[in-house]
């Protein structure tokens, strides 16, 4: 069965840095795009990002460069995605979802990881 | 940016509704890669359209997707509760950021 595996919920404080794992099941992540996007409470998602299959390469987008970085573990077969500097309005939920390569739609999703960022 | 819907659509069981996504002729209108996604409370998206009218294996044949110019819609037929859900479209033009849609909330009378 494909599927993505996130981690838990996270807590942090204003400043701190979060990391969120992804963890592919049933297929290799070297072998897609694995794209990020955030949905803050009752707002629209927001993309974020992604990592290219082969080179493993990222691209950030504009608005959060500087302050996220995606990598990978391919003996893991897990994708990270780390916010630095968090501020209250960082407060959503992370999904990673996975794109075949040039398709440009995502499918499947992870189930979400909470981040929280609260004084 | 955000890709304008309307805020909400509500009809009654077995009605049919269409969504609209509008864009510019720099995003939908130059795009062939626009999807739809469905999304319940608590859960995560799932694509319902892909490629502006595909649909991905498993997907009822009630939704069905289309463009004209720069106006993205999306259309459900025969209305069903579970179809109750927030629908968000996706643009997306090679090496260039994904944008999505303000989202609709669809309610079934």
């Amino acid at each position: 069965q494909v599927q993505l595996v996130q981690s838990g919920a996270e807590v942090k404080k204003p400043g701190a840095s979060v990391k969120v794992s992804c963890k592919g099941s049933g297929f290799r992540v070297t072998d897609y795009i694995v794209q990020w996007v955030r949905q803050a409470p009752g707002q629209r998602p927001e993309w974020m990002g992604w990592i290219f299959d082969g080179s493993g390469d990222a691209v950030i987008s504009q608005e959060f460069q500087g302050r996220v970085t995606i990598t990978r573990d391919t003996s893991a077969n897990t994708v990270y995605m780390e916010v630095s500097s968090l501020r209250p309005e960082d407060t959503a939920v992370y999904y990673c979802a996975r794109e075949r390569h040039g398709d440009a739609w995502f499918d499947p999703w992870g189930q979400g990881t909470l981040v929280t960022v609260s004084s | 940016s955000a890709l304008p819907q309307p805020a909400s659509v509500s009809a009654s069981p077995g009605q049919s509704i269409t969504i609209s996504c509008t864009g510019t002729s720099s995003d939908i209108g130059a795009s062939n890669y626009v999807s739809w996604y469905q999304q319940h409370p608590g859960k995560a998206p799932k694509i319902i359209i892909y490629g502006v009218s595909n649909r991905p294996s498993g997907v009822s044949s009630r939704f069905s997707g289309s463009k004209s110019g720069n106006t993205a819609s999306l259309t459900i037929s025969g209305l069903q509760p579970e179809d109750e859900a927030d629908y968000y479209c996706t643009s997306h033009i090679p090496n260039s950021p994904y944008l999505f849609g303000t989202g609709t909330s669809v309610t079934v009378l």
